[in-house]
């Protein structure tokens, strides 16, 4: 069973980048059983999923993000991270990381992150 | 991308009574391979999104057996057979046969 863990800034301004990282526990993130993603849920609404990442490289983003996200998998630390830029109002949300054993990689969830853009 | 309906909004359940929520897809969820991938989560008040059923109606580890999917092509349905109060909560379902996933609007099981 897999268990991950999400940090972050809290608070960021905007026109900023946001930087997540999501620490796996139960697993080993360069296995070639998982894949890692970050789903989003703005206060009070519903879900959003903003992309995945498998262990060889290959992603698949929402393309409603697709050109201000980026992931990225750092083996020595068994974490992996999300960078969102150009940051607005629009992106407060608390972010959710995830694993599983398919490309939506939405099996496990950590228990969430709250970011607040707000200058 | 795939839009997910959801009905109802919400759902008022006498405990011990049987509960079903509706997900209805703009477009068939059969993948080549034939499965529809289609599952459900349940999200309890101030707790993360958790896993219940996975490829219509298979549950996933440690979830009751009071829930069940099932369905096919475009529309699909979980049942709660005999809501408990760890039920409460909004129940999403999720779409995996196309990226990227969307998720239904969801819909919030209450307590009578």
């Amino acid at each position: 069973q897999l268990h991950l863990q999400e940090s972050g800034p809290g608070p960021v301004k905007p026109s900023e980048t946001l930087s997540l990282t999501c620490a796996v526990s139960g697993g080993s993130i360069s296995s070639s059983s998982y894949h890692w993603g970050w789903i989003r849920q703005p206060p009070g609404k519903g879900l959003e999923w903003i992309g995945s990442l498998y262990y060889s490289g290959t992603t698949y983003f929402n393309p409603s993000l697709k050109s201000r996200v980026a992931m990225s998998l750092d083996t020595s630390k068994n974490q992996f991270s999300l960078k969102l830029t150009s940051l607005t109002a629009a992106d407060t949300a608390v972010y959710y990381c995830a694993g599983g054993w398919g490309w939506s990689a939405s099996d496990f969830w950590g228990r969430g992150a709250l970011v607040t853009v707000s200058s | 991308e795939i839009v997910l309906t959801q009905s109802p909004l919400s759902s008022l359940v006498t405990l011990g009574q049987p509960a079903s929520i509706s997900c209805r897809s703009g477009q068939t969820l059969v993948h080549s391979g034939g499965n529809a991938y289609l599952s459900w989560l349940q999200q309890r008040p101030g707790q993360p999104p958790r896993l219940l059923i996975y490829k219509t109606s298979n549950r996933f580890s440690g979830v009751p057996d009071r829930f069940s999917g099932s369905g096919a092509g475009t529309d699909f349905t979980l049942k709660i057979s005999r809501v408990e109060p760890e039920d409460v909560g909004v129940y999403y379902c999720m779409q995996v046969t196309q990226s990227p996933v969307t998720f239904g609007g969801g819909t919030k099981v209450e307590i009578k």
